[in-house]
């Protein structure tokens, strides 16, 4: 039981690349989320997903997009990337969204766009 | 918006005893939850809170007062892996479904 996954671990892009954050959980939860910690902020939510081939946006969406096409995984996409965009990026999921269950989260990503 | 306000950085002695604020505003409230992480690491659950009171779990206790908009964190006989950051998150209704909003972290330094 690996709980939530995160890959890579770290990634460094130029300024406009593009690159795909994929998160994995095997708890069978029907909700995942994409918080970004950025140093003196709390997490901000980016996107989340209620169920499999749904997402929704969260406070801080722009210049992110994501898919759910399996339950157990939820990709995070950056299409041009900003070094704005350099922050840790954490997975994250819960069994329902009814604002009291737990979320468990993935280890994190650190980007760093130059 | 939701602000969620805790102390920046607190310092406390091994072995001590150490109280973490929170506070945040009280409409749309739904519960309120505590998070530990290690610099590097993934936040790790600690506590819920929904119902005024204390919640005692070991060397952590987490209190709750619904009307005036205040929790804290208790750390007992403090140890020095507890050196972490605490983040205080609180439920808001969004849409259909929920969302946490979360405080900047408070950052715990333990001393020898």
């Amino acid at each position: 039981n690996a709980g939530v996954t995160q890959t890579p671990k770290f990634r460094v892009l130029k300024t406009g690349q593009s690159m795909t954050l994929l998160c994995a959980q095997d708890m069978n939860h029907e909700y995942m989320y994409w918080y970004r910690q950025d140093p003196g902020m709390g997490l901000r939510l980016i996107h989340y997903s209620v169920g499999e081939g749904t997402t929704a946006k969260g406070e801080v969406p722009d210049g992110y997009n994501v898919s759910r096409l399996k339950k157990q995984n939820f990709l995070l996409g950056l299409e041009s990337a900003a070094p704005s965009q350099t922050s840790v990026y954490f997975c994250a999921s819960s069994y329902s969204t009814s604002g009291t269950d737990t979320q468990y989260f993935g280890p994190g990503t650190r980007l760093t766009v130059l | 918006g939701q602000n969620i306000d805790q102390p920046t950085e607190m310092t406390a002695t091994e072995g001590a005893i150490v109280q973490i604020n929170c506070t945040y505003q009280t409409s749309g409230f739904n519960g309120l939850f505590w998070y530990q992480q290690h610099a590097g690491e993934a936040p790790t659950f600690l506590s819920y809170n929904v119902l005024d009171g204390l919640e005692e779990k070991g060397r952590f206790s987490s209190f709750l007062s619904r009307s005036k908009g205040y929790s804290y964190l208790l750390l007992k006989e403090l140890q020095m892996k507890d050196s972490a950051s605490y983040l205080c998150a609180v439920s808001y209704p969004r849409g259909s479904n929920y969302q946490l909003i979360w405080g900047a972290g408070t950052k715990l330094i333990i001393k020898p």
